[in-house]
């Protein structure tokens, strides 16, 4: 079955230092990748999506992911955290002939000052 | 264009008790979905629409949630005889055509409480 894996929980960065979090997949064909971010009693954001092609997609507020295919891995990046991007973070995978998302259980991003 | 709305944001209900949840879709989007976040987890799929046809229900909808979408607009989750169980974030998204090509916008969810 489809699935996602984020193996960390929680991680504390400070503010200023790179960021990278982990996504494993677990997929048949080609995957169709996602990374949301999450902020306290908010819905989910779009920062990303990977669907062919160049393999170092950018996102929206200075995050990138690379898919690499023999990793099964799409881990989300950014060179220099800010406070703000504390929140939590998404990664999905499309499943289900490509009409519902097959998320992970989320990775809880602190910022320390 | 707003995005998705989602109404109420929050509510709190005694067990047993109906509720019923509201989703605006992004108005040109045909297909709208909806998904339960439960604490510390990510969001699992629950069903979704393809203008006002109900295309596909996930196991976690049991018998006591229903949802609808008349006209293929705007839709609404009921779920009766509420349990603990139910207290969730549940989650309205809406994509034009498949997800494959532009991905979803979510609303900002209703935050359910059964006590």
């Amino acid at each position: 079955a489809q699935s996602v894996t984020q193996p960390d929980i929680h991680i504390t960065v400070s503010e200023g230092a790179s960021l990278e979090l982990r996504c494993n997949y677990s997929y048949g064909a080609t995957p169709y990748l996602f990374w949301y971010v999450q902020s306290p009693g908010q819905g989910l954001q779009l920062l990303l999506k990977y669907f062919s092609g160049d393999t170092l997609v950018q996102g929206i507020k200075g995050f990138e992911a690379e898919f690499k295919r023999s990793q099964s891995s799409f881990n989300l990046r950014k060179p220099s955290v800010h406070w703000s991007d504390a929140a939590e973070y998404f990664c999905a995978v499309l499943t289900g002939g490509g009409n519902k998302l097959t998320f992970g259980t989320g990775t809880q991003l602190k910022v320390e000052l | 264009d707003t995005g998705v709305s989602q109404n109420p944001r929050h509510k709190i209900t005694k067990r047993g008790q109906n509720v019923t949840f509201r989703c605006d879709p992004i108005s040109e989007h045909n297909r709208l979905y909806w998904y339960r976040q439960t604490l510390g987890q990510g969001p699992e799929f629950l069903t979704y629409f393809q203008n006002e046809a109900q295309l596909e229900k996930s196991r976690l909808l049991s018998d006591r949630f229903s949802a609808e979408r008349p006209k293929g607009s705007f839709s609404t989750l009921e779920i009766q005889r509420t349990e603990q169980g139910d207290s969730a974030m549940y989650l309205c998204a809406s994509s034009l055509g498949g997800a494959a090509n532009y991905g979803y916008t979510f609303g900002s969810g209703t935050r359910l409480t059964v006590v």
